[in-house]
């Protein structure tokens, strides 16, 4: 089974700070991406990534940031964490470019205060 | 742009009822269309993948049929049981990017 793992469940930060959210998958995917979930909004794609080292941005890029520097791991970064930046931010995977499944991570919520 | 709507936005019914949850997209031209399940506070797992050159999938009660030209799908849920009750959310694949409805949250009562 594909494993998508989110390390925080349940993260609380101040504004202002810096905030890595880290996403680690085991099965050798080439695509990773990074997603909020908000009431109202459903899913919306931040940034993905189709190899290490590289990233494009999704439809709402603006105050994140990311890194791939392993194939298995994507971070997503808040440079400076705001209060509109609190939601429930989800991980995903698939195998290689084109029309593939995504596996997702359990989610991390983060409460900006 | 792609927008995609589900409707209803939720629904209940009672334990063994077959039911039919609809997703409507804007733009017909997919590659695929994926629908999820997601329980509360958890991520989402995939139920069915459907491509763009079929029109339907199935996989145990659970049937899923794909109408591109109209923009519509629907994710046909047969003998509900009270473990189907989550949020159920469609999103339709461009190349690499999905993009997806708001969910139907589906309680099924016992």
């Amino acid at each position: 089974d594909v494993k998508v793992t989110q390390s925080s469940r349940y993260l609380v930060k101040r504004t202002g700070e810096k905030v890595f959210l880290e996403c680690v998958q085991d099965m050798d995917h080439e695509n990773m991406f990074w997603y909020r979930q908000d009431p109202g909004l459903g899913l919306r794609l931040i940034y993905f990534s189709y190899d290490v080292k590289m990233k494009e941005k999704g439809d709402i890029p603006e105050g994140y940031s990311v890194s791939r520097e392993k194939k298995e791991r994507f971070s997503l970064i808040l440079e400076s964490a705001s209060t509109n930046q609190t939601s429930m931010y989800l991980c995903a995977s698939s195998p290689t470019r084109g029309q593939n499944i995504q596996y997702f991570g359990a989610g991390t919520r983060l409460s900006v205060l | 742009k792609q927008e995609v709507t589900q409707i209803p936005a939720a629904l209940s019914v009672p334990e063994g009822e077959n039911l039919v949850l609809n997703c409507s997209f804007t733009d017909s031209a997919i590659y695929n269309l994926q629908w999820f399940r997601q329980d509360p506070g958890k991520g989402l797992t995939s139920l069915l993948l459907i491509q763009s050159s079929q029109r339907e999938q199935t996989s145990g009660r659970l049937n899923a049929s794909l109408d591109k030209s109209s923009g519509r799908s629907t994710l046909y849920i047969a003998a509900s049981q009270p473990g189907d009750s989550a949020t159920y959310l469609c999103a339709v694949v461009g190349f690499q990017k999905l993009v997806f409805g708001t969910g139907t949250r589906l309680l099924v009562s016992p």
